[in-house]
């Protein structure tokens, strides 16, 4: 597999659920992203791990919660979400330290009941 | 002010014909630039990587005004398939990883 995956595609949760979203990279990369794009909004970043530390958290609600175990993998784990977080969530991978671009997952389309 | 402005549109563009539109950018320490491509509910994808004062590739010319703040895309000869969102993205890279401000978009539409 190439690029940037993420699992599952299309999710559907209660507010008391508890899910996590999943993303995967076989760029070689060394830093990966969170972003939240919403209806009629610009993307938003949301998390950022450079060399497995999170070093970047844009004041996002702690219902959210991310997690990178190693340099190919970003979690992010879900409770007790809000209507309003129903939205498309992206993840990406880039070089730390580089100019160059970052590429993204196909995203996770969540959908909160 | 919104860090990275564009026109959300439509632009509405015949088949075959040219068709520019600005992207604004507010921190003036901005690095590189890009522009992505988006589908409907589909990821960006990279279109564009903008460095100096621009760049070409094939139908499509990006030029970057560092004094002024802007970033243009220009598409000749456009084709039905153009038609997409074009997010205008400005870089600001450090060592702890790349930060990526997205505009919201420019909404292209070709039409036969």
């Amino acid at each position: 597999e190439t690029g940037v995956t993420q699992t599952p595609r299309h999710l559907v949760m209660g507010m008391t659920n508890k899910k996590s979203l999943k993303c995967e990279q076989h760029l070689g990369h060394n830093a990966m992203y969170w972003y939240k794009q919403s209806a009629k909004k610009p993307l938003e970043l949301m998390f950022v791990y450079s060399l497995e530390e999170r070093v970047e958290n844009n004041s996002v609600p702690s219902r959210f919660s991310p997690e990178c175990p190693n340099s190919s993998h970003l979690f992010l784990h879900l409770h007790t979400l809000q209507p309003e977080d129903s939205a498309l969530y992206l993840c990406a991978s880039s070089q730390a330290g580089s100019p160059y671009e970052q590429y993204f997952g196909p995203g996770t389309r969540l959908t909160v009941t | 002010r919104k860090e990275v402005e564009q026109d959300p549109g439509p632009f509405n563009v015949p088949e075959g014909a040219t068709v520019a539109f600005n992207c604004t950018y507010s921190n003036s320490a901005s690095q590189s630039f890009f522009w992505y491509r988006q589908d409907c509910r589909k990821e960006p994808k990279l279109l564009m990587s903008v460095y100096s004062s621009g760049n070409e590739d094939g139908r499509f010319t990006a030029q970057l005004n560092r004094a002024s703040q802007y970033i243009s895309l220009l598409i000749r000869d456009s084709k039905l398939s153009d038609s997409a969102t074009y997010l205008c993205v400005v870089n600001e890279w450090k060592a702890a990883g790349n930060k990526l401000t997205f505009g919201g978009g420019t909404r292209v539409l070709v039409k036969p």
